[in-house]
């Protein structure tokens, strides 16, 4: 079973539209989540960190559910440029400190 | 600061020749982990080092591959012999423990 799944998607959402992505891990050792966006043929990149309490970043908002195990990632009012991967990664720190990434979903903002 | 660099940027080279990846993490940072990712197999962990010594190398596709850290700000990795089926975009990434991890901008392998 992998540590990290998330929908592959892709996602295909106009231009203002809200879009939701999940992604579960199933290690309840986890300690720390995060949510990371990589643009083809580049480095994936910090997006945000989720806390227990969930946090917001502008449009973006991250939730955790420690009791279901999932974390999600809520981008409003799309914009062309948030089209991208977005990728979800958990760290283990009983693990020596491994990080555990998902596969990863494609979103496609559309004018 | 900056970053976590890599080198070459991108390296062709032919079947069974030797290749060396680069990598200097962002100073401070005592964990290094390095990633292979490909279109088919996505993001993947070769080997990963907290405070120079390695940790995980169960990653590591098989003995062609080696890593070494002989310091806190130097990291290689190697092929040898390379074969085409190594073609990929291979990523160094440092971290401070259960910290975000920051990559470096990759290495695209081209096997021939």
């Amino acid at each position: 079973r992998k540590e990290v799944e998330q929908d592959p998607g892709p996602f295909n959402v106009p231009e203002g539209a809200t879009v939701a992505f999940n992604c579960t891990y199933s290690n309840s050792a986890s300690q720390s989540f995060f949510w990371y966006r990589q643009d083809c043929r580049k480095e994936p990149k910090l997006l945000m960190s989720v806390y227990s309490s969930g946090n917001e970043d502008g449009r973006f908002t991250a939730q955790l559910n420690r009791a279901s195990q999932y974390i999600s990632l809520l981008i409003r009012d799309s914009k062309l440029s948030d089209s991208a991967t977005y990728l979800c990664v958990v760290n283990i720190p009983n693990t020596g400190n491994q990080f555990y990434f998902g596969t990863g979903t494609s979103l496609t903002v559309i004018p | 600061d900056a970053g976590v660099i890599q080198s070459p940027r991108h390296e062709v080279t032919e079947m069974g020749q030797e290749v060396t990846l680069r990598c200097k993490p962002i100073s401070g940072h005592n964990s290094l982990f390095w990633y292979r990712q490909t279109m088919m197999r996505g993001l993947e962990l070769l080997i990963y080092f907290n405070n120079n010594v390695p940790i995980d190398d169960s990653g590591m596709p098989e003995d062609r591959f080696s890593a070494k850290m002989p310091n806190a700000s130097f990291s290689t990795l190697k092929i040898q012999p390379s074969e085409p089926r190594d073609s990929a975009v291979y990523f160094c990434a440092s971290s401070i423990p259960s910290y975000e991890q920051y990559f470096g901008p990759g290495t695209r392998l081209t096997v021939t």
